[in-house]
């Protein structure tokens, strides 16, 4: 069955350090990989996607992904965390044919 | 531009009472999403309209809840009777008509509390 994991309930780190949050999936095929932030009281919003070609994508907000089909993974990362960037991560996954699935999400929490 | 509208923000009702949502997507967003949120979780889809026919509900407890979208633009969430285990946040999001790799754009979202 596909799945989606974040084995990283809740973060914290320090405003200025480097952030990675992990994601990897089981899918039969090729899947196509998104990474959404939720800020509370907010919608999810799109911070990027990967479809296919390079590997390693750009967002906004200064954030990146890896895609890394060896290790299932889709993993987030920012080079230097703001106090905004506090908020809840979720991967999300959808393969041909199949639902949009969603992690179960990493809350990120920023130390001033 | 704007976004997704849903209404209402929050909604306590007793259990086995029945509530509706509303939700308005984006203009010219052929494509509705309803999810539901439960707490410490991620979204998961309910069901899925394109225009206003139904592409997938196959996992909308159909017992409880409905959905509809009679013109292709606005869609109404119901439940009937509520229980416990309804208590979370639904989401509604659009997409510009297609596949589902799109973009979806994801509205503020409904918080039912169930009491």
């Amino acid at each position: 069955a596909q799945s989606v994991t974040q084995p990283d309930i809740h973060i914290t780190v320090s405003e200025g350090a480097s952030l990675e949050l992990r994601c990897n999936y089981s899918y039969g095929a090729t899947p196509y990989l998104f990474w959404y932030v939720q800020s509370p009281g907010q919608g999810l919003q799109l911070l990027l996607k990967y479809f296919s070609g390079d590997t390693l994508v750009q967002g906004i907000k200064g954030f990146e992904a890896e895609f890394k089909r060896s290790q299932s993974s889709f993993n987030l990362r920012k080079p230097s965390v703001h106090w905004s960037d506090a908020a809840e991560y979720f991967c999300a996954v959808i393969s041909y044919g199949q639902n949009f699935v969603f992690g179960p999400g990493t809350r990120l929490s920023v130390l001033p | 531009e704007a976004g997704v509208a849903q209404s209402p923000r929050y909604k306590i009702i007793e259990k086995r009472q029945s509530v509706a949502f509303w939700c308005n997507p984006i203009s010219g967003h052929a494509t509705l999403y309803w999810y539901q949120q439960i707490l410490g979780q991620g979204p998961k889809l309910l069901i899925q309209f394109q225009n206003n026919g139904v592409v997938d509900d196959s996992q909308l407890p159909k017992d409880r809840f409905s959905a509809e979208r009679l013109k292709g633009v606005d869609s109404t969430l119901k439940i009937q009777p509520a229980k416990l285990e309804d208590s979370a946040v639904y989401l509604c999001a659009s997409s510009v008509a297609g596949n589902r790799y799109n973009e979806q754009f994801f509205g503020p979202g409904t918080r039912l509390t169930v009491l």
